[in-house]
């Protein structure tokens, strides 16, 4: 199966600030890669899809980068409201597997 | 709009069993995969199982593998999960989500406890 690793496991980060989030997976899976962003008690919310498409309504400060085995997330300005836990998800072949979350605190 | 209500969860003891149940309203449900996804407190996601619009493509984790089964009836647009022989490690917030694999839209989630 494949494995995602991502990192970090947390970050402190202010208002303002470019927060960068990285899921390695353990062989290639193309462009099959999805962010989400889940805050306390409320169900995950999609981000990026294919890896770099922004999801609509989603704020363009958000972008998705990457293919093959290492992805990456950027907020390019934190604001107050993009305080959560961020999650990875891969679907290629049969399994999907979720990275271990991020979650971005003050 | 696209909307996913679950339902179903509650309090069960080990060993005992429990159907999940998702209502979908807004889009054309037999044209879509649909997944279960659940979190334990304090925890990931753990992808659960998925199913194809037509219910020919089934897959589940191994830690449900056996145990659960995910169904879907078209024209009541609802999907299903039936839990078995439930462990206290299968207590979670479960969510219904569309797509079995580039899921766009979540349930709220419904609440399994597992628990003598």
């Amino acid at each position: 199966d494949i494995q995602m690793t991502q990192s970090p496991s947390s970050l402190s980060a202010s208002v303002g600030d470019r927060v960068t989030i990285t899921c390695r997976a353990s062989q290639g899976i193309g462009n099959d890669l999805g962010w989400y962003q889940q805050k306390p008690g409320k169900a995950p919310k999609r981000l990026i899809y294919a890896a770099s498409s922004l999801q609509s309504g989603v704020p363009s400060r958000f972008s998705g980068s990457g293919s093959g085995t290492e992805f990456t997330l950027t907020i390019s300005s934190l604001q107050p409201e993009d305080f959560a836990t961020y999650y990875c998800l891969q679907h290629n072949g049969y399994v999907r597997t979720f990275g271990q979350g991020t979650k971005v605190e003050i | 709009q696209v909307q996913l209500v679950e339902s179903g969860g509650g309090l069960v003891k080990p060993g005992g069993s429990l159907r999940l149940s998702c209502a979908a309203s807004g889009f054309r449900f037999s044209d879509y995969y649909m997944s279960w996804i659940r979190q334990a407190p304090g925890r990931g996601l753990e992808w659960v199982s998925y199913i194809s619009g037509s219910g020919g493509t089934i897959y589940y984790a191994d830690s449900v593998k056996g145990r659960f089964t995910i169904s879907r009836d078209n024209p009541k647009n609802s999907l299903y999960l039936q839990m078995n022989s439930l462990r206290a490690e299968d207590t979670a917030v479960y969510y219904c989500a569309r797509g079995g694999g580039a899921v766009d839209v979540w349930g709220k989630g419904t609440t399994v406890t597992v628990s003598s």
